[in-house]
């Protein structure tokens, strides 16, 4: 069964930076894209941005968009969210979901990591 | 502009069947669909990806109650013999070049 684990939320001051972590296993990740979505307290989901297997594309919600920089380490099987100049609409849940095949079809997801920016 | 409506909130009881719709925005009918399910307290779950022409394929596990069927525009996905724990939100997905969208969500309610 294929395996998603997120880190590194926290509690973030206003203009603050935070560097989420997502460890993949149970699969060969180098041969999928990968994703971030997040979901606001009591609100729906919503797509952060995506990865392709070899980072030659990388795409952002436009809410992210110049503030967030997706990346992944296909040797340590690893995808990361640096988040930078974070606002109080970023406080959300962060999941990690994995792509099917070359495609943004997300089949997996992980448990979700939490991010507060607060003051 | 890629956009998924989905209605807020529908109900069913307990063991009847329950059709939600998720609408694809204009000149997009064509576009195959994801469902995703998230009960409450939980992350989300992938049941199916759903094509244009109504053909679908189910995530592992899935169960034969869970169906999908398309027409035009419109992504259905059919819960028969509803049980508790299908109470849940339930979200369409689908993506584009550069994009990735999801509907607002439907709140199913099992009476």
């Amino acid at each position: 069964e294929v395996q998603l684990v997120e880190s590194g939320g926290g509690l973030v001051k206003p203009g603050g930076s935070l560097r989420l972590s997502c460890a993949a296993s149970r699969f060969s990740f180098s041969n999928y894209s990968m994703n971030w979505v997040r979901q606001a307290p009591g609100k729906g989901l919503e797509w952060v941005s995506s990865i392709s297997t070899s980072s030659n594309y990388i795409y952002y919600a436009d809410s992210v968009k110049g503030r967030f920089t997706i990346s992944r380490d296909n040797a340590k099987n690893s995808l990361y969210l640096q988040m930078n100049s974070l606002r109080a609409e970023d406080t959300a849940l962060y999941y990690c979901a994995r792509g099917h095949s070359g495609s943004y079809l997300l089949v997996d997801w992980g448990q979700g990591t939490l991010v507060t920016v607060s003051s | 502009q890629l956009v998924l409506t989905q209605s807020p909130s529908a109900s069913a009881s307990l063991g009847a069947s329950v059709k939600l719709t998720c609408t694809l925005s204009g000149g997009h009918s064509r576009y195959p669909i994801a469902w995703h399910r998230q009960q409450p307290e939980k992350g989300p779950r992938y049941l199916m990806k759903l094509n244009n022409d109504g053909s679908h394929s189910k995530g592992d596990g899935i169960p034969d109650r869970f169906s999908g069927s398309s027409s035009g525009a419109e992504r259905y996905l059919t819960i028969s013999s509803l049980q508790s724990d299908d109470e849940a939100d339930y979200y369409c997905q689908t993506w584009g070049t550069g994009i990735v969208v999801f509907g607002g969500g439907t709140k199913l309610t099992v009476l």
